[in-house]
């Protein structure tokens, strides 16, 4: 049964870190393609960044680049998301995915 | 970068009514190997999206034959023939052919 366990999420002041971690498991990891999307609350859903099977090729929204870093270690089948420089329009559910396979999602909260 | 606009973006129905969803992109989704990558998500409240339809028209495994997905280029029409109340919550198109993007969501209500 294919997986997607995200964590790391939590209350952070704006300017301050947080790194987020997708543990996957149910399939070979390494031969998908996978991304990070997230949701304000009440809102619709947003890619944010995404990255190839080989962690080769990295892709981000305008408004995270340059702040968020998409990564993965394969051997360890888990996705990464390190968000730098939070700001409270980060404040959101994020969710590691496939696109056929989503987590539960992690509560992201920037406020002083 | 491609913006997808969905419509309506609320939709009221009664247990039993077809319904049709429209994504309009503002670029073609047509990819240079010959795929279109235009999906659709429902979420249901609470609930992470699901996968329903891939690829404008390929029905996702253990989704119901009622939903079906069509068009090419620029328009998208998702269609649930016969709408169920488990089919209420909120649709998404999503187009991975230039990095990814989601419309902004239509609203399916009981009327």
């Amino acid at each position: 049964e294919v997986q997607l366990v995200e964590s790391g999420g939590g209350l952070v002041q704006p300017g301050r870190s947080l790194k987020l971690s997708c543990a996957a498991s149910g399939f070979t990891f390494s031969n998908y393609y996978m991304a990070w999307v997230r949701q304000a609350p009440t809102k619709g859903l947003e890619w944010v960044a995404s990255i190839t099977n080989s962690g080769g090729s990295t892709y981000y929204r305008d408004s995270v680049k340059g702040r968020f870093t998409i990564s993965r270690d394969n051997a360890k089948s888990t996705l990464y998301l390190q968000m730098d420089s939070l700001r409270s329009e980060d404040t959101a559910t994020y969710y590691c995915t496939r696109m056929d396979y989503w987590g539960q999602g992690v509560m992201v909260t920037v406020s002083s | 970068d491609v913006v997808l606009t969905q419509t309506p973006p609320t939709l009221s129905a009664t247990i039993g009514q077809s319904v049709s969803i429209s994504c309009r992109s503002s670029q073609s989704l047509l990819h240079s190997n010959g795929n279109t990558y235009l999906n659709w998500l429902l979420q249901r409240p609470g609930q992470p999206p699901q996968l329903l339809i891939y690829l404008v028209s390929r029905l996702e495994s253990g989704v119901p034959n009622r939903f079906s997905g069509s068009g090419s280029g620029t328009d998208f029409t998702l269609k649930i023939s016969g709408v169920e109340a488990e089919d209420l919550g909120v649709y998404y198109c999503v187009q991975s052919t230039h990095a990814w993007t989601f419309g902004g969501g239509t609203k399916l209500e009981l009327k």
